[in-house]
């Protein structure tokens, strides 16, 4: 149990369009939901924090207007990059959180974003 | 603040070797989980364990093993006998969240564990 997927899986869009991916969690409910963002041989670093129907919470330095989140219901979270640049170009993954604290994350596979 | 070292950026190792991948944790929390991912090169994060920061008791799993140790601030995690497989890159991470409504983990920088055949 506690599965998480990702769409699409990868992206390449043009410069200055905007790309929406989506991160469901398959087989429960996921209260909260995480948005890291990886580099090339890096780690992963968290974007922001949606809990549902409630707004996101940013990480210090993470653009709110540009990376908009929505977490609609209990099982999907949005993250979509407004007016995308190369230097947005990396690996997006999300995670879900069934309960309250100290419950485990559940990882989704990830989406790798290029932008030309 | 809550920071993870994991000091071994890279480490090859021959098929059959055991090796260890370190990991030194900071938190000024007295309760805390602590995590071993792994990432092979598909991208995909596979979860291996988590333990909280009352459960000292070292685990095994198969090939894997866990040694715990709050006096040192470290989770370090062994692979006995490796495997091609067991290539990927290895992340160690903390939560904090006994207090808040969520859970915010963060990651170390990772160790890229090659297994040469």
């Amino acid at each position: 149990g506690a599965v998480v997927s990702q769409h699409p899986s990868r992206v390449i869009c043009k410069s200055g369009t905007s790309v929406k991916i989506e991160c469901r969690s398959l087989d429960f409910q996921a209260t909260t939901m995480f948005w890291y963002r990886q580099f090339p041989k890096q780690s992963l670093m968290l974007m922001a924090t949606s809990n549902e129907g409630s707004k996101a919470t940013y990480e210090q330095g993470v653009e709110k207007d540009k990376f908009l989140i929505n977490h609609a219901s209990l099982t999907l979270s949005t993250l979509t990059v407004t007016s995308a640049h190369p230097e947005d170009s990396s690996f997006y993954i999300c995670s879900g959180q069934r309960q309250g604290p100290a419950d485990t994350q559940y990882f989704g596979p990830g989406t790798r974003l290029t932008v030309l | 603040a809550q920071k993870v070292t994991q000091a071994q950026t890279e480490i090859s190792v021959v098929e059959k070797e055991d090796v260890t991948l370190d990991c030194v944790y900071e938190t000024r929390d007295t309760t805390y989980y602590l995590f071993w991912y792994k990432q092979p090169p598909s991208g995909e994060l596979v979860f291996l364990i988590r333990r909280n920061s009352f459960d000292e008791q070292n685990e095994i799993s198969g090939r894997y093993s866990w040694n715990f140790q709050k006096s040192t601030s470290s989770f370090n995690f062994t692979i006995t006998a490796s495997q091609v497989v067991d290539s990927a890159v290895y992340f160690c991470a903390l939560s904090e969240g006994w207090q808040t409504s969520y859970d915010k983990v963060i990651f170390g920088p990772g160790t890229s564990l090659s297994v040469i055949p």
